[in-house]
């Protein structure tokens, strides 16, 4: 039973390039939560998602980001032209009911470094 | 003022020591995690809580909803339990974290 996977662990863009980062839940979870972690700072909800629907997106920035959750493959959170102050690790975490009082289970993160 | 407190922000300890890290938070929830960041990065999760306490091993964690607190013990710390440790209050859609608490054990 593989738990949360996260892919790739780690990414390196230049700015203005994109980054796509891949989240695929643990078996039987519809619910996917992205978080973000500044250097030096605590973790921060991004958005909420269930296949094919965005839930709560109320931590995301309103450009440049976005994310999906199609009905088959893994959730996406994709960042177009990223900038020095997108480097941060990205979590992704899964759970099988809805909000915030069912257990997630993380994944390993992705390590995103803009150059 | 952040909606989930953590104390203390960092804590040193000598191995076998009795370890507590408090949360209090001011917003509603459906209930409260505690979760522990490796040095390498990786997050798991340690416990969810709505009322009472519970206990694994020698990790024990409380809440008194009423006061809005919750506290993670650490019984017989060992070394290997040095990492950072994270409350988050889960509201009907989200989890909000507390800034993460540094634990150090030294042998």
């Amino acid at each position: 039973n593989a738990g949360v996977m996260q892919n790739p662990r780690h990414l390196v863009r230049r700015r203005g390039q994109e980054a796509r980062l891949r989240c695929s839940p643990m078996k039987g979870h519809s619910h996917v939560y992205w978080y973000r972690q500044l250097p030096e700072e605590g973790l921060k909800f991004m958005v909420y998602l269930q296949k094919e629907n965005i839930i709560d997106e109320s931590g995301m920035p309103k450009e440049r980001f976005s994310a999906e959750f199609p009905k088959e493959g893994p959730s996406i959170l994709r960042i177009q032209q990223v900038v020095r102050g997108d480097s941060a690790a990205y979590f992704c975490a899964s759970s099988t009911r809805t909000g915030g009082g069912d257990e997630q289970f993380f994944g390993p993160g992705t390590r995103l470094t803009v150059l | 003022k952040n909606e989930v407190e953590q104390s203390p922000q960092n804590l040193t300890a000598q191995e076998g020591e009795f370890i507590t890290i408090n949360c209090s938070y001011s917003v509603g929830i459906s209930a409260l995690h505690w979760l522990q960041q490796h040095p390498g990065g990786g997050i798991v999760s340690l416990f969810m809580l709505s009322s009472g306490k519970k206990k694994h091993g020698r990790l024990i964690a409380t809440i008194n909803i009423q006061e809005k607190h919750s506290s993670l013990h650490i019984t017989a710390s060992h070394p290997r339990d040095s990492a950072v440790y994270i409350c988050a209050a889960a509201g009907a859609q989200k989890l909000v974290f507390g800034q993460g608490t540094r634990l150090t054990i030294n042998p």
